[in-house]
């Protein structure tokens, strides 16, 4: 079945650590993304890739780095740096050309403590 | 510029009436507004999107309205059903290879 994983669904870290949260896809897309989601924020766009080896900063990339080094993966690290990160992460993927459908996997809760 | 406004935050309807959240946007230059629907401890998944050369589009009980001139569009869900309890993210696509700007998300709750 084609889709995107994350990994691992719950995740709990002491404050800190850095910690990296992973995102694959098999559906063959070039554009990769990541969102944060807190209750009563929406969806908040940290990073995204349009093709391998490169990737742009989004609204909130302060405190998280990525990495593209091949077409299905695309994790999250979550550095010391990030203030606040506990939240619920979203990964998802769409082709360049139809960037409007977007496919999400099933998040990763994150918690701090 | 990029935003999208969209309201209410949160929403209760009576199974069987219709539950109506609304998009505003700045933008004119937004090509594309899909709708996504979320459920708790789930990833948003796409429900219906509409171009800005159409009006109207339906797709069973959900319909999208959009009104260019005002800037606007909406999201109408006749006959809600329990099932339809989530949260409900409308988006607009920035022209170029730039990611959808999502609205913050409206919370529907249809009971019976």
């Amino acid at each position: 079945d084609g889709g995107i994983t994350q990994s691992p669904k719950y995740l709990f870290r002491k404050e800190g650590q850095n910690v990296t949260l992973s995102c694959e896809q098999n559906l063959n897309h070039d554009a990769m993304y990541w969102y944060r989601q807190d209750p009563g924020q929406g969806l908040r766009l940290i990073y995204y890739s349009q093709i391998v080896n490169d990737f742009q900063k989004g609204d909130i990339a302060e405190g998280y780095s990525v990495s593209r080094e091949k077409k299905e993966s695309f994790p999250l690290t979550v550095t010391s740096a990030q203030k606040n990160p506990t939240a619920f992460y979203l990964c998802a993927s769409s082709m360049r050309t139809s960037r409007i459908e977007a496919f999400f996997g099933q998040g990763t809760r994150l918690t701090v403590v | 510029q990029q935003q999208v406004k969209q309201s209410p935050q949160s929403l209760i309807v009576q199974k069987g009436g219709i539950s109506i959240i609304n998009c505003a946007y700045e933008n004119t230059a937004f090509d594309y507004f899909p709708w996504y629907q979320q459920f708790p401890g789930k990833g948003p998944a796409l429900l219906i999107a509409i171009r800005p050369d159409v009006s109207e589009k339906k797709e069973g009980r959900f319909t999208i309205s959009f009104n260019k001139s005002a800037k606007q569009f909406s999201l109408h869900i006749m006959d809600s059903q329990p099932g339809d309890s989530a949260t409900y993210f409308c988006a607009a696509s920035p022209p170029g290879n730039t990611p959808l700007v999502f609205g913050k998300g409206t919370r529907l709750s249809v009971i019976a």
